[in-house]
């Protein structure tokens, strides 16, 4: 099968780490990334991951890729009221741009 | 960065009339724009995949006859959804690929048109 799927809900306390998780079926993934979509407009890219890495962090953002069990991670550090937003894990398979979504998981961040 | 607008960003329409909506890439030529619909609450869904000066290539289940597509240049796609019911009412998004992009970041989405069909 080729599902990517997502919990569809997460809650932190502003200041707190988030961790988004995402698992994936296919394993000729080449990339694999992590999208932020926020109510009423488009995809922004926050990073993205070659699959023959375990991890890549960029600033807040830490993207941990479990390859043996096509597990995904983004790992938000100091969450704040801004983060909150639907975030997309999508792969990328073979030479190809075509890109499968995830379910989406929705994070809302309390004061 | 590429920048990838859309136009319009809102329309309502009356059942059995056709809409356009326009992708640009505003500061770069993509070779490949990609069409997606969006249900509330749910995921992103490729509808089709547009090359420049060719056929788009659609995904199944997806009616070619009912979104048209087309790519006549290096920076703009059109979609049209012709004769729109009320089930064709959703976010549609585009996105636009770099040419001669290698790694992983090469497609640029759009903010995304909002259908509403009455």
């Amino acid at each position: 099968g080729e599902d990517v799927e997502q919990s569809l809900f997460l809650s932190v306390r502003e200041g707190d780490s988030s961790v988004i998780n995402c698992t994936y079926t296919d394993s000729s993934s080449t990339y694999l990334y992590w999208y932020k979509q926020e109510p009423g407009a488009g995809l922004q890219l926050l990073t993205y991951i070659f699959s023959n890495m375990d991890m890549k962090q960029d600033q807040r953002l830490t993207v941990l890729l479990n390859k043996k069990d096509k597990h995904l991670s983004l790992r938000i550090a100091d969450t704040q009221t801004g983060d909150s937003a639907i975030y997309f894990c999508a792969e990328k398979k073979g030479g190809g741009n075509k890109l499968t979504f995830g379910t989406g998981t929705q994070l809302k961040v309390e004061l | 960065g590429a920048v990838v607008s859309q136009h319009p960003s809102r329309v309502i329409c009356k059942s059995g009339t056709s809409v356009k909506i326009e992708c640009r890439s505003l500061d770069f030529q993509a070779t490949t724009m990609f069409w997606y619909r969006q249900f509330p609450k749910q995921s992103l869904m490729l509808m089709a995949t547009s090359n420049e000066g060719s056929k788009a290539t659609y995904e199944q289940g997806v009616e070619k006859d009912k979104f048209l597509i087309n790519h006549a240049s290096l920076t703009l796609s059109t979609l049209t959804v012709t004769s729109a019911h009320p089930e064709d009412s959703s976010f549609y998004i585009c996105s636009a690929s770099l040419a001669g992009a290698g790694g992983g970041n090469e497609q640029f989405f759009g903010p995304g048109t909002r259908l509403t069909v009455l």
